[in-house]
């Protein structure tokens, strides 16, 4: 699986977008992009996944740059308990022989009043 | 709805003790991942199952460990002779993996079980 870079830590205020960039520059063609986020002690929580085109859902939208080597997840209104880690992991989906997600040390998200 | 489910969530214990851990996974997933986080870092994979089957084991995962999911439903991960490096978050994951299936795949964790070796 490829590996990814994200920066360590991030700031936001609460109520404004958070955009948590994600660099896959050795992704696969068969590769998704997968996003996960982890409150303090539990486990991580699903948030989005994409191929190539941008997704979204009710908690996130995924953006995936046209030759797919970085993405963007965004949380268009972060509140304070949106503060975790964020984890975005590159693996191909559905093959017999693949299972694994192989997680980086992620982003730390922190949201501000 | 209902979630994946580890117990016990948290397990205190000596070293040289043997431990257990369960992990009931999503109804009906057919796969299931353990993995193992330890402060500050990532989760790192340790091994999954695709129904009975143990299909891939990470070099993590030394003699002292072994997994078991003898019907294709719950599991269990034990850690025999524990040391104190043993101490870490496992958690466990499950996914409906369907080949060639749009709309499958996705792992979706537990709340995870806290080991402390003393």
């Amino acid at each position: 699986d490829a590996k990814t870079t994200q920066p360590t830590s991030m700031d936001c205020a609460e109520g404004r977008a958070a955009n948590l960039p994600c660099n896959h520059s050795t992704i696969s063609g068969n590769e998704y992009v997968y996003w996960y986020r982890q409150i303090h002690s539990q486990g991580p929580q699903y948030i989005i996944h994409g191929l190539k085109n941008n997704e979204t859902n009710e908690m996130a939208s995924l953006i995936i740059t046209e030759d797919r080597k970085s993405s963007t997840l965004i949380l268009p209104h972060a509140t304070l308990r949106d503060t975790a880690v964020y984890y975005c992991i590159v693996r191909v989906r559905g093959h017999t022989n693949a299972g694994k997600s192989t997680f980086g040390d992620g982003t730390t998200l922190t949201v501000k009043p | 709805d209902t979630g994946v489910s580890q117990d016990p969530r948290h397990k205190i214990t000596k070293r040289g003790q043997n431990v257990t851990f369960r992990c009931d996974p999503i109804s009906e997933h057919n796969r299931l991942y353990w993995y193992r986080q330890t402060l500050g870092q990532g989760p790192e994979f340790l091994t999954y199952f695709q129904n009975e089957a143990q299909l891939e084991k990470s070099r993590l995962l030394s003699d002292r460990f072994s997994a078991e999911r003898p019907k294709g439903s719950f599991s269990t991960l034990e850690i025999q002779r524990t040391e104190q490096g043993d101490s870490a978050m496992y958690l466990c994951a499950s996914s409906l993996t369907l080949l060639n299936v749009a709309g499958t795949d996705t792992q979706y964790f537990g709340p995870g079980t806290r080991l402390t070796v003393l």
